[in-house]
């Protein structure tokens, strides 16, 4: 079974310092991976997809870098503004099948 | 193009009582999904379909039923509500399994509390 884990669970940092969050995952035998962005009260709103066959994806201050032989994804925030603030949630897709983290809380404090 | 919706936004329903949430996109999407979303936990599949008339059970299925008749709607029963269906239920819709087009769209979400 797919074990998704994202530490930490949360995480304050001041406006303008760099965020990394990490997604650890157990089955390397991944189709793809992506993270989302999830608002208090809110949907999920999808930020980056990485291929399996890819090793990073980036979209204007994200970056994500996958590397499937250790299990892991991490995702970069340059330059956080209070307007990062929200709920981060990594996803692997193995088998036909979603499997989520909990989830990381970023505060980014102005 | 209003991509995917949930209806109802908010619900409570007393032990034993029964409803349907009804989950909408409008991308002519060939997959449909149900998650549910507990405290602490990411989100886990209930059930899932990949075509219209077709449905299958998802990791945590019991207690739950799915229809989908047609396209562009995936309905998710309760028969008989227990206060453990108490959360947040996100539907999601995506073109494909494979390749770029995997990405799956999310609905706002039902916060279904059972009392």
């Amino acid at each position: 079974k797919q074990e998704v884990t994202q530490i930490p669970a949360a995480l304050s940092v001041p406006e303008g310092e760099n965020l990394v969050l990490n997604c650890s995952f157990t089955d390397s035998a991944i189709y793809n991976l992506q993270w989302f962005r999830q608002d208090p009260g809110k949907g999920l709103t999808s930020l980056l997809l990485i291929q399996s066959s890819q090793r990073e994806q980036t979209s204007g201050r994200l970056n994500a870098s996958l590397d499937k032989s250790s299990g892991r994804s991490t995702l970069y925030i340059a330059a956080s503004q209070p307007g990062d603030s929200a709920t981060y949630l990594c996803a692997v897709m193995a088998h036909y099948k979603l499997s989520f983290g909990a989830g990381t809380t970023v505060t980014v404090r102005a | 193009n209003a991509g995917v919706t949930q209806t109802p936004k908010f619900r409570v329903l007393k032990t034993g009582q029964s409803m349907t949430l009804l989950c909408a996109q409008d991308m002519n999407h060939e997959y449909m999904y149900w998650y549910r979303q507990d405290p602490g936990m990411g989100l886990r599949l209930i059930h899932y379909s990949v075509g219209e008339g077709t449905t299958a059970k998802g990791e945590v299925p019991d207690g739950y039923n799915v229809s989908r008749l047609k396209k562009q709607n995936f309905l998710l029963g309760l028969e008989s509500a227990a206060p453990s269906q108490t959360s947040v239920y996100f539907c999601a819709s995506s073109k494909s399994l494979a390749g770029a087009n995997y990405e799956q769209y999310f609905g706002p979400g039902t916060r279904l509390t059972v009392t």
